[in-house]
């Protein structure tokens, strides 16, 4: 069984500092990894995909992921915030079954970010 | 480019009254498509999936169904809405594989 743990729920940055979101995950075997964003009353926006290429993952609006394989992990960073990222960040992990894939979502982050 | 639709974008129903909310995708052949629900500070929860016309896959027992009549069409419905049937829903597509999944704007679901 496959699970991911973000490691807070609400993080909190000034506008032009860095973003670090943390994200564990548990998997059987080798995982696709990815991060999603989503703003209020909306759906869940593609940032960035891990699908055992490169280990750093670059995404949209500045945005990338570490993985990790021996910690587990898979970070979603940006260098400098920008007011707009505010929102709520997902990690989730992806695990082929029957034809499809089976996403499981963390419980979320949110971002505040202040002036 | 592909494209998915939700519609309506805000619903008010009456507990004991149907519902019927529809999901297509435009730009893309014979994709997998999913429901989910996301209930007010948790997380999304998997309902149904499709890997093509008439084949659904429930992931939780319920009072809602899921109909896939066409290749690019998904409806979710429910003969009997309860209160706790209030929530999120969104729809999704991805292609086969071990692939990103591709969400629609959602629709907010409130039961009096």
């Amino acid at each position: 069984a496959q699970s991911v743990t973000q490691l807070d729920s609400h993080v909190s940055v000034s506008e032009g500092t860095p973003v670090l979101l943390r994200c564990n995950y548990s998997s059987s075997y080798s995982p696709s990894l990815f991060w999603y964003v989503q703003h209020p009353n909306k759906g869940l926006q593609l940032l960035l995909k891990y699908t055992s290429a490169a280990t750093l993952v670059k995404g949209i609006n500045g945005f990338e992921a570490e993985f990790k394989k021996s910690e587990t992990s898979f970070h979603l960073t940006k260098p400098s915030a920008h007011m707009s990222d505010a929102a709520e960040y997902f990690c989730v992990v992806s695990e082929l079954t029957g034809g499809g894939n089976k996403l499981t979502f963390g419980t979320g982050t949110q971002l505040k970010v202040e002036l | 480019s592909q494209t998915i639709h939700q519609w309506p974008a805000t619903l008010v129903q009456p507990v004991g009254s149907p519902l019927s909310l529809e999901c297509t995708v435009e730009g893309t052949s014979n994709p997998n498509l999913y429901w989910y629900r996301q209930a007010a500070g948790r997380g999304l929860q998997l309902l149904f999936y499709s890997v093509g016309i008439g084949q659904i896959s429930s992931e939780v027992p319920q009072n809602l169904s899921a109909s896939r009549p066409q290749d690019r069409q998904f409806i979710l419905s429910s003969k009997k809405l309860l209160l706790s049937d209030s929530g999120f829903y969104l729809c999704a597509w991805s292609y086969r594989g071990n692939q990103p999944q591709h969400f629609g704007d959602g629709t907010r679901l409130s039961i009096l």
